[in-house]
């Protein structure tokens, strides 16, 4: 149920943009972004929510294709503060009324100068 | 606005002693959750909680592990006997009804 992300590690140089993907082989209800500095916990970067819908803030946004079970997340003339690692978070129906989130491996993003 | 808090945040204990990791929920939150990070597996989910009910606690690794909620607010994670494969970073959550998860800033377990 775990989601996959790829790629796996990038790295930039400052400025430059990079994608990572999250696919599922479940229906999603919802996608969640994180990213973790090391040795710090994950922090919130926004949730979809199924229907389709793209989100962003500053230069990092992500679109949420339901139908494919895929979320991708951009990141635009990255900034040294946006490295990191990166997780994707899909939550699934697990009956009743309640729903499950579970991560991906993460892919680790760094910018050089 | 305090968060979700840990503790401890680092333990270092031997093979066979029984490990108790605690979370406070930020306050009004009320769903829990428990995962462990490691290199290898990334962050697995071992239980979570949904109004002091537990859901889907299909991630927890064994019987030497269990999880409790005794209020609103508390939880409890405990390892016993540990092993040394249990050494990773536990991490507690919260959220309100499946929204934004918060994260503490976990418990560094190693077991020698």
């Amino acid at each position: 149920q775990q989601p996959v992300q790829s790629p796996q590690a990038v790295i930039l140089r400052e400025g430059e943009d990079a994608v990572i993907n999250c696919s599922s082989s479940k229906a999603l209800y919802s996608v969640h972004w994180y990213r973790q500095k090391h040795g710090e916990a994950p922090v919130f970067l926004m949730i979809l929510l199924k229907g389709g819908e793209q989100k962003g803030h500053d230069k990092i946004s992500a679109s949420f294709n339901e139908k494919k079970q895929q979320s991708s997340l951009y990141l635009t003339a990255s900034q040294l503060s946006y490295s990191g690692t990166y997780f994707c978070g899909t939550e699934i129906y697990s009956g009743g009324s309640n729903y499950k989130l579970t991560f991906g491996k993460g892919t680790l993003l760094t910018v050089n100068p | 606005d305090a968060g979700v808090i840990q503790s401890p945040r680092h333990e270092v204990t031997e093979m066979g002693q029984e490990v108790t990791l605690r979370c406070k929920l930020i306050s009004g939150h009320n769903s829990l959750f428990w995962y462990r990070q490691t290199m290898m597996r990334g962050l697995e989910l071992l239980i979570y909680f949904n109004n002091n009910v537990p859901i889907d606690d299909s991630g927890m690794p064994e019987d030497r592990f269990s999880a409790k909620m005794p209020n609103a607010s508390f939880s409890t994670l405990k390892i016993q006997p540990s092993e040394p494969r249990d050494s990773a970073v536990y991490f507690c959550a919260s959220s309100l009804s499946y929204d934004t998860i918060y994260f503490g800033e976990g418990s560094w377990l190693t077991v020698v």
